[in-house]
């Protein structure tokens, strides 16, 4: 069964801690992506990451970090210098990076307590 | 700088009718584009895709229009069922180079029974 798989689906963090969201696929897809979703907002882009072992920036990546060791999985870090990190955090992945369409997981809740 | 935009936050429409959401870009680079429908807590899910050779394509009761001198494409939804009450978002992406894709800020549609 080829999917995206996030987990966990909700996360509480205290101020100052980092936490990491897990994101793995089994679609043999070269591109993944992290996006953000805040309530009522759209889609914003943290990082893409077109092929194993290189990852770039996307439009807010100040805070985060990511690695892309394995083809099939990237994983987020949201570190204590992300000011306002409770969001709604959804994977993706899409065969290339261009020109492909781009399937999403299920998402992650993450809250700032 | 939002490339993507989707101006009507909200639509609503009685069942049986036709959904029409809009959606302008602003890049002339964009040639590949994307429809996603998405329910509270959930990841997108991929709706109908265009490519800039086409003007039109057509999936069950989902056809994209693709107007490229307007830099403009809607998504229309034929007949409107009360299931496809949701948020719906364009995406829009380039087929060659290395490009992101970039995501409008969503259009609500709630279909009236």
């Amino acid at each position: 069964d080829g999917g995206i798989t996030q987990s966990p689906k909700y996360l509480f963090r205290k101020e100052g801690q980092n936490v990491t969201l897990s994101c793995e696929q089994n679609l043999n897809h070269d591109a993944m992506y992290w996006y953000r979703q805040d309530p009522g907002q759209g889609l914003r882009l943290i990082y893409y990451s077109q092929i194993v072992n290189d990852f770039q920036k996307g439009d807010i990546a100040e805070g985060y970090s990511v690695s892309r060791e394995k083809k099939e999985s990237f994983p987020l870090t949201v570190t204590s210098a992300q000011k306002n990190p409770t969001a709604f955090y959804l994977c993706a992945s899409s065969a290339t990076a261009t020109g492909n369409t781009i399937y999403f997981g299920e998402g992650s809740w993450l809250t700032v307590v | 700088d939002q490339q993507v935009k989707q101006n009507s936050p909200s639509l609503s429409v009685q069942e049986g009718r036709i959904s029409i959401l809009n959606c302008d870009y602003t890049n002339s680079m964009f040639d590949y584009f994307l429809w996603y429908k998405k329910y509270p807590a959930e990841g997108p899910t991929f709706l109908i895709s265009i490519s800039s050779i086409k003007d039109k394509n057509e999936d069950g009761r989902f056809t994209v229009f693709l107007n490229k001198s307007a830099k403009h494409l809607s998504l229309h939804i034929v007949p409107s069922q009360p299931g496809d009450s949701a948020v719906y978002f364009c995406a829009a992406s380039r087929s060659s180079g290395t490009y992101k894709y970039i995501f409008g800020t969503g259009t609500r549609l709630k279909v009236l029974a």
